[in-house]
């Protein structure tokens, strides 16, 4: 079963725009966490946010968490081609030791 | 400070065999995760060790799949015999010791296996 859910499924932007994604999960989480994944490869850890934070910045990403809403979002700022890859969030429910991913948005820069 | 480290990164059986992957994890790292990633998808958990133990094996198909962290260290994740479904990218993660009562961190995750079955 998969906790969380992003939106778009598949995004296609112009070098130098900003991507948003959007994850929406269902239960109530100690935290969230984004990762990417560029194709054939593993995921990479991009940035954590915990439920008592509303926004964490790191370089070029932003990401944002309402709780009330059960939603978080990934911004990418001045995107480059070098960030087309698969985005995912990441839930862990409350003391459930479970990190619970989403089926992601996959992003294009085009140059 | 080397990462996860998988193998083999590509496997092809006919379907009925057998089939093994292999996972170091980062040193000093007592949690190890196997996840299964589809096509399209993202992973779906199937086995977390806390050192040598098992504590979530829930989502492992127990009839054809196993696993083993011998020492709490290295681990083998095994199919047999394998199905067309289990198509598949099997990916090994590992995180260090929780610190606090925050939820667990970062996971590290291995380039992972691709498995294909015909």
């Amino acid at each position: 079963s998969q906790q969380g859910e992003e939106d778009p499924q598949a995004l296609s932007i112009q070098e130098g725009e900003n991507a948003t994604m959007n994850c929406s999960y269902k239960t109530s989480i100690n935290n969230l966490q984004w990762y990417r994944q560029n194709s054939g490869r593993g995921l990479v850890h991009l940035i954590l946010i915990r439920s008592n934070e509303r926004e964490k910045h790191s370089g070029r990403l932003r990401v944002t968490l309402d709780t009330s809403k059960k939603s978080s979002s990934l911004l990418i700022t001045a995107s480059r081609a070098a960030d087309t890859a698969s985005y995912f969030c990441a839930t862990e429910r409350d003391s459930s030791y479970k990190l619970i991913f989403g089926s992601g948005t996959r992003l294009l820069v085009r140059p | 400070e080397a990462g996860v480290v998988q193998s083999p990164r590509y496997k092809i059986i006919e379907k009925k065999q057998p089939v093994a992957f292999w996972c170091n994890p980062i040193s000093g790292h007592n949690t190890l995760y196997w996840y299964l990633q589809n096509l399209g998808q993202g992973p779906e958990l199937l086995i977390r060790y806390e050192n040598e133990e098992a504590v979530d094996d829930s989502q492992l198909p127990k009839d054809r799949f196993s696993a083993e962290r011998l020492k709490g260290v290295d681990s083998t994740l095994k199919i047999q015999p394998a199905e067309l479904g289990d198509s598949a990218v099997y990916l090994c993660a590992s995180s260090p010791p929780v610190v606090g009562t925050g939820g667990f961190g970062e996971l590290f995750f291995g380039e992972g296996s691709r498995l294909t079955v015909l």
